[in-house]
């Protein structure tokens, strides 16, 4: 079993509406929880990261980390064809390397 | 500023080959790491360094070899490539924001390799 889950997707969601993105994950040694964004052909690019539990805003995205439930989730707010990406999760223990695991990806296509 | 730059972004070999694939970066990073993404099995860490003349594997080393003898460099040899070695391949060099313990990649735009 991975040690993080991810739905593949794809998810479709029309223009403005809000994206729901999760994870859940099996190590409860892991405190640093980080999504990436990757455009088609591109390498990943890190949207935000969040250490423990709790929600942290960053313009339209918000980040939530439910540490007793093993489940970090990334919300979207008035989505734009230009959010048509595969999200990535990753998160580490946060020992001296900080090695991730990431999910799988998640497409999501917002449409016109 | 560059950032991570991999060269070359497309390589067709044949079974048996070998070639390295190559990575540079400028933003001063001492972490440099490698992965493989393949439908479905996300990123897997194939080998990390830590700084000059310091690596280590991760996840999936085998059939690569790694060195890193300088901070900028940090190439990615494949021995004798196999068919299940078809993937695409990124670079990445990461640092710790001050006073985090979070380790944020910044990787290259990926290496698509395909072993017939």
């Amino acid at each position: 079993q991975k040690e993080v889950e991810q739905d593949p997707g794809p998810l479709s969601v029309p223009e403005g509406a809000i994206v729901s993105l999760n994870c859940t994950y099996s190590n409860s040694a892991f405190q640093y929880f980080m999504w990436y964004r990757q455009y088609s052909r591109k390498g990943p690019e890190l949207l935000m990261y969040t250490y423990s539990s709790g929600n942290k805003e960053d313009g339209r995205f918000t980040a939530q980390v439910d540490k007793s439930s093993k489940y970090i989730s990334l919300f979207i707010r008035d989505s734009q064809p230009s959010d048509s990406a595969t999200y990535l999760c990753a998160m580490s223990a946060g020992d001296s390397w900080g090695k991730l695991q990431f999910g799988a990806g998640t497409q999501v296509v917002v449409t016109p | 500023n560059a950032g991570v730059t991999q060269t070359p972004k497309f390589q067709v070999l044949k079974t048996g080959q070998s070639m390295t694939l190559q990575c540079a970066q400028d933003m001063n990073h001492e972490y440099m790491s490698w992965y493989r993404q393949d439908p479905g099995m996300g990123l897997r860490l194939i080998h990390y360094s830590v700084g000059a003349g310091i690596t280590d594997q991760g996840e999936v080393p085998n059939g690569y070899n790694v060195s890193r003898s300088t901070t900028e460099d940090f190439p990615l040899r494949l021995l004798s490539a196999a068919p299940s070695q078809t993937s695409v391949y990124f670079c990445a060099s990461s640092y710790s924001p001050a006073g985090s313990g979070a380790n944020v990649l910044t990787f290259g735009a990926g290496s698509r390799l395909t072993v017939l």
